[in-house]
């Protein structure tokens, strides 16, 4: 158990919906990052947040949003959902003050089906 | 922004021998390079990690080099066990951000 948790597990919805990925970092960990996994793929880094605040975007759609709150909780909003949105979401947390530069600890994901 | 790729995609090998997975990164800028490995249907979990300001580093059956000048670092796992078998993600930081390369599915044949 890495200590990072992620609600839901499992989530399948129909194009064009939206849906919320709910990430409770481990405790004392103020540094959030998100990951998507599709099939065959590798993990591309979606965004970071440190203490509330973004640090760092990387290949993020649009049509996605988050934000990480005053209880560092963090929430992955992703909209108008596409079958290629299909994948296997990551959020992990970090000590490090900010920098990406230490261990991530991945949460067990929560799997998105489109139809 | 920052690239990483890795080489070979999938390996197999015979327990016992050595594998050797490589990565290549495209920011000079990038200090901290660790390497996951994932078991099929878990999460990503930190095996090894190396900093800019240091060569090669072990730990146990496991060892990671770093060639700054080349822009390359490497993942070598000695006496292969059949345990071993996952995916392993090599990646490469610059201040906030860490990037992943594809992957590498090592598979030990007993």
């Amino acid at each position: 158990d890495s200590g990072v948790t992620q609600t839901p597990k499992h989530l399948i919805t129909a194009t064009g919906q939206r849906v919320t990925l709910r990430c409770s970092p481990r405790s004392g960990d103020l540094s959030v990052y998100w990951y998507q996994q599709s099939l065959d793929q590798g993990l591309q880094f979606l965004i970071q947040y440190y203490n509330g605040e973004e640090r760092a975007k990387g290949n993020i759609l649009e049509r996605f949003s988050a934000q990480q709150f005053p209880d560092l909780h963090s929430e992955l909003n992703l909209s108008s959902l596409e079958l290629g949105d299909s994948a296997l979401y990551f959020c992990a947390s970090s000590v490090s003050q900010g920098s990406a530069t230490g261990e991530l600890f991945f949460g067990e994901g929560s799997r998105l089906t489109v139809l | 922004g920052e690239n990483v790729e890795q080489h070979p995609s999938t390996l197999s090998v015979q327990e016992g021998d050595s594998a050797v997975i490589k990565c290549t990164y495209s920011d000079s800028a990038s200090n901290y390079f660790p390497w996951y490995k994932q078991e099929l249907g878990k999460r990503p979990q930190l095996i090894i990690d190396i900093r800019s300001n240091v060569g090669e580093k072990k730990d146990q059956r496991i060892a990671v080099t770093l060639n700054k000048t080349a822009k390359h670092f490497s993942l070598h796992i000695t006496e292969t066990q059949p345990e071993d078998s996952a995916v392993y993600f090599c990646a490469a930081s610059t201040a906030y951000k860490l990037v992943f390369g594809a992957g590498t599915i090592l598979r030990v044949k007993s």
